[in-house]
This record gives C-alpha cells, sequence and structure tokens, in this order.
C-alpha cells in the first residue's frame, strides 16, 4: 500500500512562529504536493515538486516556501506564520509521466495536519 | 465562472436510492478527469478515473461528455457507508498533476 505520512496531525502556533511540515512518502513517486483546504475554497495547490530539489510554485505560494532534498521527503516551512494560515495542509504525491506505465494520474494523501495560528 | 463546479448538496437519500452528481468543467483543453471521495475528517481517495466511453466500477457509474463539458458519476443501490463528500477533479496536463484543478466537492448523506 501507498503511504504517505505528515508529520503532525495538529499543531498550534503563535503569530510570528516558524513552522515546519514534513510529509514523506514510500512509493518511488516523482510528484510530490502541498495543499490547503479550507471551507468554502476547496483544495488550492501550495507548492508542486516533480524531482529533488525541483519545485514549481502553486495558486497559492505567498507565505510559504518548501524544500525537497530527498525524493520522498517534501517540507513545507511557514516562515511567519499568520492567523489567516490558520487550515488543513495536505501533502500528496503521485507518479510522474516520465514514470511510464505506472502513471495514472491518481494523487495519494498523506492524513493532513491541522494547524492553528493564534 | 469557477473552472470546475459542482452542485454542493448536500444529497439526502435514503438507503437504496440511485442519486447522481454532476461536474462542469470551463477549459475545453481539458485531459483527464476523476472522483475522489473525502469522508469527513478524512484525507480524500481516488474513487474512479473518468474515461471517455464511460467506466463502471460495482455501483459507481462515471460519464463524460466532451461536447458539454461534464462529468458525472452515479451510485447505485446506496449504502450508508457511501455518505462522504465527492470531489471533481479535472486535469489540465497531460503530462503532469501540476494542472489539477478541484471542485468544492459534492456533499451525500445516506440514511437509514
Amino acid at each position: 500500500d501507498v503511504k504517505v505520512t505528515q508529520s503532525s496531525r495538529y499543531l498550534v502556533k503563535r503569530t510570528g512562529e516558524k513552522v515546519f511540515l514534513e510529509c514523506v512518502q514510500d512509493m518511488d513517486h516523482e510528484n510530490m504536493f502541498w495543499y490547503r483546504q479550507d471551507p468554502g475554497l476547496g483544495l488550492r495547490l501550495i507548492y508542486f515538486s516533480y524531482d529533488v530539489k525541483m519545485k514549481e510554485k502553486g495558486d497559492i505560494p505567498e507565505g510559504y516556501s518548501v524544500s525537497r532534498e530527498k525524493k520522498e521527503r517534501f517540507s513545507l516551512i511557514l516562515e511567519s506564520a499568520s492567523t489567516n494560515q490558520t487550515s488543513m495542509y495536505l501533502c500528496a504525491s503521485s507518479f510522474s509521466f516520465r514514470q511510464g506505465a505506472r502513471y495514472t494520474g491518481e494523487l495519494f494523501f498523506g492524513e493532513g495536519s491541522r494547524l492553528t495560528v493564534l | 465562472r469557477k473552472e470546475v463546479e459542482q452542485d454542493p448538496g448536500p444529497f439526502n437519500v435514503p438507503e437504496g436510492a440511485t442519486v447522481a452528481f454532476n461536474c462542469t468543467y470551463s477549459n475545453s483543453a481539458s485531459q483527464s478527469f476523476f472522483w475522489y471521495r473525502q469522508d469527513c475528517r478524512k484525507e480524500p481517495k481516488l474513487l474512479m478515473s473518468v474515461y471517455s466511453s464511460g467506466n463502471e466500477d460495482g455501483r459507481f457509474t462515471a460519464q463524460l461528455n466532451r461536447a458539454s463539458q461534464y462529468i458525472s458519476l452515479l451510485i447505485r443501490d446506496s449504502k450508508l457507508s457511501d455518505s462522504a463528500t465527492y470531489l471533481c477533479v479535472v486535469n489540465q496536463n497531460a503530462g503532469n498533476n501540476r494542472k489539477l484543478i478541484w471542485g468544492l466537492g459534492t456533499s451525500l448523506a445516506v440514511n437509514p
């Protein structure tokens, strides 16, 4: 079974703190994603990575950065947390088109990290 | 107009009912289409991909209408365990999953 593991299910942080959200996948996926999900707004892509050290901004990258030093690990960093970053953060991974027949387009999600910024 | 639109519901149906959801998309160049299921406070999981010819998986049938730019999901003989939010997803880029557009979801409650 594909497993995508997020480091923390629930976090409470204060405004201005630096926050690290870690995600690890065990299926040799080239693609990894960070989304946030908010009521009425759905899933919004923050950052996307298609290879080690490679990243692309998603639709809402402001206030976030990412790191992908190893294929299996994708980290989301909030340099200075703000209250409007209170949200559910979902990491996902998938095979890429380059991985040939294994590519199905399916995304596999972690269980999510619910972040509250006070 | 939103890129992907779904009726948010909620759809309340009795066990055993047949229920159908539609999803419309605005970009005619969209390449591939999916239905995901998300249980309350859980992560989304793929329910089924949607193929041009339509496809069926047990009680679930997915259809694609490119001319009218909508996809549909039909659930027959609804079970209590089908209660969830169903997310329509459209991929605008065949090369990778960078351009996935997610609908806001349709909420289904199946009642005893």
